[in-house]
C-alpha cells in the first residue's frame, strides 16, 4: 500500500464549477501538507502548503487538512481554463528533512 | 534569475550505455534532489543532498550515482542505461527548513 493515495482522474469540470482533488494518507508521522501544480510538458510548482488541520485559502484555492482522518483536499473556485493542469498532493514528515512524498497526481481539464 | 536549470531537455540512449544528467540553481540552496516521474507512479525521490560533499539515498538509488561538489550543481550520471529508466527526470531545489521545492523543466530520457 502506497503511503500517500490520490485519485488520478482525468476529471473534467465546466468551467465556473468548484473543483474538489483529494488525498488520503497511511502514516501519521506525516506533518506538513502541500499541493503542487504541473503544467503539461512542465516542472511542478508550489501551489499552497499547510501544517495544521483546517483551511488554508488563498485566492480561488483552498487547502483542507483533516489529520483525524488523514485526509486532505484541495478546492479550487470559479475553475477557469487555465486551471487545466495535474495537481500532486505531497507530504513531509518535518522541515529540514526535505524529503517529500508524492501523490501520483490528478489530471485535471475545465472545459471553457 | 534562472532557477533550476536541467539539461539535457531530452536524450535518447541504447541500453548499457552511460550518461550525466546536468542540473544547476542560482539560488543558493541547500538542498537538492532528483526525481523520476513514471505514468502511475508519481514523482519518487533517487538521491539527495543538503550541501556541498554530503548525498543521501532516496527511494529508487539503484543504477544511478550523484555527486555534489559545489553548491549550485547536482549531476545524476547513469552508470549502464536500462530501459526500466526511461523517465522524465526532474530536479528540485530549496533551502533547508522551508520545504518549499522549485523544480526544473524535465529532462526526458529514453533507453532503448
Amino acid at each position: 500500500q502506497k503511503e500517500v493515495e490520490q485519485d488520478p482522474g482525468p476529471l473534467s469540470v465546466p468551467e465556473g464549477a468548484i473543483v474538489s482533488l483529494n488525498c488520503t494518507y497511511s502514516n501519521s508521522a506525516f506533518q506538513y501538507f502541500m499541493w503542487y501544480r504541473q503544467y503539461s510538458r512542465k516542472g511542478p510548482e508550489l501551489l499552497m502548503y499547510t501544517y495544521s488541520s483546517g483551511n488554508k485559502e488563498d485566492g480561488r484555492f483552498t487547502a483542507q487538512v483533516d489529520k483525524s482522518s488523514k485526509y486532505i483536499s484541495l478546492f479550487i473556485r470559479d475553475s477557469q481554463p487555465s486551471d487545466s493542469a495535474t495537481y500532486l498532493c505531497a507530504m513531509i514528515h518535518r522541515f529540514g528533512n526535505e524529503k517529500l512524498t508524492f501523490g501520483t497526481g490528478t489530471r485535471l481539464t475545465i472545459i471553457p | 534569475n534562472a532557477g533550476v536549470t536541467q539539461t539535457p531537455k531530452f536524450q535518447v540512449l541504447k541500453t548499457g550505455q552511460s550518461m550525466t544528467l546536468q542540473c544547476a540553481q542560482d539560488m543558493n540552496h541547500e538542498y537538492m534532489s532528483w526525481y523520476r516521474q513514471d505514468p502511475g507512479m508519481g514523482l519518487r525521490l533517487i538521491h539527495y543532498s543538503v550541501g556541498a560533499g554530503i548525498t543521501d539515498q532516496g527511494e529508487v538509488p539503484n543504477g544511478y550515482n550523484v555527486s555534489r561538489s559545489t553548491t549550485e550543481d547536482f549531476p545524476l550520471r547513469l552508470l549502464s542505461a536500462a530501459p526500466s529508466q526511461t523517465s522524465v527526470y526532474f530536479c528540485a531545489s530549496s533551502y533547508l527548513g522551508v520545504g518549499e521545492l522549485f523544480f526544473g523543466e524535465g529532462s526526458r530520457l529514453t533507453v532503448l
